[in-house]
């Protein structure tokens, strides 16, 4: 089967830094992505990972390696609305996405 | 202003009465997907459409069915629900395929089947 792994919870404090990891085992990977959803609500694009590397956005990076099919997500500088839940995803063939079963971030003060 | 949007938002039926969720997108965007999550699994792709008329099963299409007949719209199907679809349903577009674009998600539907 295809599966996506990442730690269900993250507790960190303001300001601190946090590193979400994701492995992943699939057959086919087009790129890794990642999405941020606070409480229920809509999803929203974080970064993407084709190649080997860090992507980096702001507070937010994204590092991927494909030789050991693993990445991560890297909060820097957290503050309190960054508490919430962070999924990595994979795009395995044509359109067809993967998403790993979230990592629930709590950013205490 | 960009959006998806998806209605209804909230639905309560009884098991087995068709129901149809509406998605539409304003971005012109080819690429449109379902979702639906689940309390500790995550989000699963149901199905998701590359352009018009072109669709593709996700990993859980069992008991939905989709269309794509416009580019703006992309609407899911259940056509003898049961209470095992009970979830929280996104839709989602993006200008291409896959993970490499930005999908844009819809704001939700909430769907119990009893």
């Amino acid at each position: 089967g295809q599966s996506l792994e990442q730690p269900s919870e993250v507790t960190a404090v303001e300001g601190a830094i946090v590193q979400i990891n994701c492995t992943y085992q699939t057959s086919g990977f087009y790129g890794l992505s990642w999405y941020q959803q606070h409480d229920g609500g809509a999803p929203t694009f974080l970064s993407y990972n084709a190649l080997d590397g860090l992507e980096e956005t702001g507070r937010f990076s994204s590092f991927l390696s494909r030789s050991d099919s693993y990445g991560y997500l890297l909060l820097q500088e957290l503050q309190m609305k960054d508490s919430a839940s962070y999924f990595c995803a994979v795009r395995v063939a044509g359109g067809k996405l993967i998403f790993g079963q979230g990592t629930e971030l709590s950013v205490k003060p | 202003e960009a959006q998806v949007t998806q209605n209804p938002r909230y639905l309560i039926t009884v098991t087995g009465k068709k129901l149809t969720v509406t998605c539409s997108q304003n971005m012109n965007h080819e690429y449109m997907s379902w979702y639906r999550q689940d309390p500790g699994l995550g989000l699963r792709q149901i199905y998701y459409s590359m352009n018009v008329e072109v669709t593709d099963k996700g990993d859980v299409p069992e008991g939905y069915k989709v269309s794509r007949k416009e580019k703006r719209n992309f609407p899911l199907i259940l056509e003898s629900p049961s209470p095992n679809q009970t979830s929280l349903y996104f839709c989602a577009s993006s200008s291409g395929a896959g993970g490499a674009y930005e999908q844009y998600f819809g704001p939700g539907t909430r769907l119990t089947v009893t």
